[in-house]
């Protein structure tokens, strides 16, 4: 299957700082990647789609301006994390297409994100 | 919108066993079902789909169900192994460009030998 990765793979911040999670599609194009947040023993909630080269879509609850979405080229989307809070700590996951027409959705290995 | 219900949330069968988990979901115009397996601190793994156009798909013990009158499929493991102790995850998608999958809640797989 296609392999989507993701860097860091786990990061400790302090309040206040921003970071930046790097999600990588390696052997596909992906016209549309996807952001999803998962806390301890529950589903992934969906934050935003990102479309390479336009603005993303954030759900419903999900503030723009704290979590930056940049989808620069069909092999790289970004989530900036800003100004972290102990609140913003989870477990973040990307997900991309496998290409036009394609219908499979393939996960990167997340993101250990911890705000101290 | 879309909503995914899922059961159990917890199965524990012995080693040798078959373990169902069935799913059912709300919008017909869903046409895309996958499966994915979640271990401990990984990100989601894709381990078999169906598109509404066909009622079965197997690939070697796992198998995947789809009653679309019904809403609902199911995702069947035969011969359980002890590695196939995880969390998985139904969900369901209308497949068009851009749109999202949809998860259930989980269900959490302990297989004891």
């Amino acid at each position: 299957g296609a392999v989507v990765s993701q860097h860091p793979s786990w990061v400790i911040c302090k309040s206040g700082t921003s970071v930046k999670i790097e999600c990588r599609s390696l052997d596909f194009q992906a016209t549309t990647m996807f952001w999803y947040r998962q806390f301890p023993k529950q589903s992934l909630m969906l934050m935003a789609t990102s479309n390479e080269g336009s603005k993303a879509t954030y759900e419903q609850g999900v503030e723009k301006d704290k979590f930056l979405i940049n989808h620069a080229s069909l092999t790289l989307s970004t989530l900036t994390v800003t100004s972290a809070h102990p609140e913003d700590s989870s477990f973040y996951i990307c997900s991309a297409r496998a290409g036009q027409g394609g219908y499979e959705q393939y996960f990167g290995p997340g993101t250990r994100l911890t705000v101290t | 919108g879309e909503n995914v219900e899922q059961h159990p949330s917890t199965l524990s069968v012995q080693e040798g066993d078959s373990a169902v988990i069935k799913c059912t979901y709300s919008d017909s115009a869903s046409n895309y079902f996958p499966w994915y397996k979640q271990e401990l601190g990984k990100g989601p793994q894709l381990i078999i789909d169906i598109r509404s156009n066909v009622g079965e798909k197997k690939d070697q013990r796992i198998a995947v169900t789809l009653n679309k009158t019904a809403k609902h499929f199911s995702l069947h493991i035969t011969e359980t192994q002890p590695e196939d102790s995880a969390v998985y995850f139904c969900a369901a998608s209308n497949g068009q460009a851009g749109t999202a999958l949809i998860f259930g809640k989980g269900t959490t797989l302990s297989v004891s030998s």
